[in-house]
């Protein structure tokens, strides 16, 4: 069945240097890729997302790379602040008569000032 | 504009008891979907609601699950006979079709005692 694993499941950086997290999937026909965030006591949001026509996106210090043919994703954190210590989750939807979204297991960014 | 709201926020019950969880969604969304987050772990998907389609209940754990939508507007999600495994954040998302950005409600957190 449909599954994305999420590595790693914590991470800690210094404030100023990158963090990157990884996910695989493995439905191939999977198209879109979003990326979470949460914070203690909310819900999730979404930060970013990439569709598989495009292989990287940018958003500020955030960016997310996609390899269709090894089937990964991966989000990159540049510059990283206090406040971007959370709880990062991918997600992939499953495309085989449904269209529920997998998540990753989750992980979990500490940003050291 | 409005997010998607969730109540309760926090709900206390004995094991046994049934209870009900509601989610308002954002106007205009017809997606709608119940995930579980126990505390500390990733996101289950539990079901999804398509516009009049038939819903997707394959995440249900068991059949004292169960949820209704109404149209395209507010979910109730039920929990019949709690028992303590259920003790979890029970989140709501919506989304203005599918695969595209989920807007997550605060949660409700469910005790089970």
């Amino acid at each position: 069945g449909e599954n994305v694993e999420q590595h790693p499941s914590t991470l800690s950086v210094q404030e100023g240097d990158s963090a990157v997290i990884k996910c695989t999937y493995s439905d191939s026909a999977s198209n879109y890729f979003p990326w979470y965030k949460q914070e203690l006591g909310k819900g999730p949001q979404l930060i970013i997302d990439i569709r598989s026509n495009v292989g990287e996106k940018k958003d500020q210090r955030i960016a997310v790379t996609l390899n269709k043919t090894a089937k990964h994703f991966s989000l990159h954190i540049t510059e990283t602040q206090p406040e971007d210590s959370a709880v990062y989750f991918c997600a992939a939807p499953s495309t085989s008569g449904t269209y529920k979204y997998i998540f990753g297991t989750g992980t979990r960014l500490k940003v050291l000032a | 504009g409005a997010g998607v709201s969730q109540s309760p926020s926090n709900k206390v019950t004995e094991k046994g008891k049934d209870v009900e969880l509601r989610c308002d969604p954002i106007s205009g969304h017809t997606a709608l979907y119940w995930y579980r987050q126990r505390l500390g772990q990733g996101l289950e998907f539990l079901i999804y609601f398509q516009g009049n389609s038939a819903p997707d209940k394959s995440g249900l754990p068991s059949d004292r699950f169960s949820a209704e939508r109404t149209g395209e507007s507010v979910s109730t999600l039920t929990i019949q006979r709690t028992q303590q495994e259920d003790s979890a954040v029970y989140l709501c998302a919506s989304s203005p079709q599918l695969i595209n950005e989920q807007f997550f409600g605060p949660g409700t957190r469910l005790t089970v005692l």
